[in-house]
């Protein structure tokens, strides 16, 4: 049973646009949220953070929104770079050491 | 610079020979993590540390087994690697922050098994 889905396995956007990546879950008792990037080979990269109190939160190019009536979030790249091009993982923590992970979206940026 | 630091970088072993994969950091973080990621899924979750007590997980093969000497360093054991243990090991860490943890991961290393 998958708590945390990321239904596009890939997003390709021109450079300067917005990338938009989205994920949802399933367990309501998820109260915190980040998104990584992991470029090949090496290790995932800590981007952003969500606490379930707030709705959106920014730090410089990227925002993630947070809707958790849908139980949706995303997050917004912009302007997009050629050096934002790499895979992007959702993951949910509820209270506890535990980080369930959704299953990845490849974004492209194309020149 | 505070980081998670993961030797070696690459690992080839043989079918059935041990290996030890270290990890350790400057970050003086209570919870160390390893996982397993293969191709590009997401990252599997195999024990962590909240200092010194250790947490399997459930579907952890007998076959992985974790040191961890002290707070900055952490080891993962690979009793007897099979040709399904090729894949990338990483190590992460955290503080404990009410449960809005966030890991932070090391570069990972890449296990080839021959």
């Amino acid at each position: 049973d998958q708590q945390v889905k990321q239904n596009s396995p890939s997003l390709s956007v021109q450079e300067g646009r917005i990338s938009i990546l989205n994920c949802d879950y399933t367990n309501s008792m998820f109260d915190y949220f980040l998104w990584y990037k992991k470029y090949p080979a090496e290790g995932p990269t800590f981007l952003i953070s969500i606490s379930s109190i707030k709705d959106k939160n920014e730090d410089g190019r990227f925002t993630v929104f947070l809707n958790k009536s849908a139980k949706h979030l995303s997050l917004h790249i912009v302007p997009s770079q050629p050096g934002d091009s790499a895979v992007y993982f959702c993951a949910a923590s509820a209270s506890n050491y535990q980080l369930i992970w959704g299953a990845g979206t490849k974004l492209i940026i194309k020149p | 610079d505070a980081m998670v630091i993961q030797n070696p970088r690459y690992q080839v072993t043989q079918f059935g020979k041990p290996v030890t994969l270290s990890c350790s950091q400057t970050l003086n973080h209570n919870v160390m993590y390893w996982y397993q990621q293969k191709s590009s899924q997401a990252p599997k979750l195999l024990f962590h540390y909240y200092d010194k007590d250790f947490n399997n997980e459930a579907d952890t093969p007998d076959n992985f087994q974790s040191r961890r000497p002290n707070t900055s360093f952490c080891f993962l054991d690979i009793r007897s690697p099979g040709l399904g243990d090729a894949a990338m090991y990483l190590c992460a860490t955290s503080i404990p922050s009410g449960g809005a943890e966030t890991q932070y991961f090391g570069p990972g290393t890449r296990l080839l098994v021959l």
